[in-house]
């Protein structure tokens, strides 16, 4: 099946600094990639949405220069969180999308702690 | 936009019985309906899914059923083992599933040996 693995799978970082977050399609390309956040005990909440080559479109309330999408390959996408603060702490997943599938395979997540 | 429902959003059952989960979504543009069952710290997996051309799919002891004119889609689990113990999540997106999916709250089952 569609693998999509994410790195890193686990960041700490300080307050008020950057952390990049990498989204690959290992086995197919995705035309779409799909970005998460899920808080504890909460569901999955779409922040954006990703197509190659193009601007993310971001979920209304989500802050398109605090979350940092590029896109530039089919297999890669990047979500940076910059000037992080405690209340970003969060797992994030993302999702990519196979054209011939039209399925959505997620990747592992990765749980961002801030402290 | 899509808003969907999901209830109960705790489940305690007892080995063996069934587990049955429902959810509604608002627009009815949407048509694909998937299941996802996401265990604590993992990524969710899909467990099932629909498409609105069909009302019901059975996978072994699992089942949906979809209903488009009321809107509402069910989990069926059946003979229940502590190991179905999980978050399970129910989504809806249109475009047979390319486009966003729109999740419910989640239900919490613990399947009780």
């Amino acid at each position: 099946g569609a693998v999509v693995s994410q790195h890193p799978s686990r960041v700490i970082c300080k307050s008020g600094t950057s952390v990049k977050i990498e989204c690959r399609s290992l086995d197919f390309q995705a035309t779409t990639m799909f970005w998460y956040r899920q808080f504890p005990k909460q569901s999955l909440m779409l922040m954006a949405t990703s197509n190659e080559g193009s601007k993310a479109t971001y979920e209304q309330g989500v802050e398109k220069d605090k979350f940092l999408i590029n896109h530039a390959s089919l297999t890669l996408s990047t979500l940076t969180v910059t000037s992080a603060h405690p209340e970003d702490s969060s797992f994030y997943i993302c999702s990519a999308r196979s054209g011939a599938l039209n399925e959505q395979f997620f990747g592992p997540g990765t749980r961002l702690t801030v402290l | 936009g899509e808003n969907v429902e999901q209830h109960p959003s705790t489940l305690s059952v007892q080995e063996g019985d069934s587990a049955v989960i429902k959810c509604t979504y608002s627009d009815s543009a949407s048509n694909y309906f998937p299941w996802y069952k996401q265990e604590l710290g993992k990524r969710p997996q899909l467990i099932i899914d629909i498409r609105s051309n069909v009302g019901e799919k059975k996978d072994q002891r699992i089942a949906v059923t979809l209903n488009k004119t009321a809107k509402h889609f069910s989990l069926h689990i059946t003979e229940t083992q502590p190991e179905d113990s999980a978050v399970y999540f129910c989504a809806a997106s249109k475009e047979g599933g390319s486009e966003k999916l729109v999740f419910g709250k989640g239900t919490k089952l613990t399947v009780n040996p």
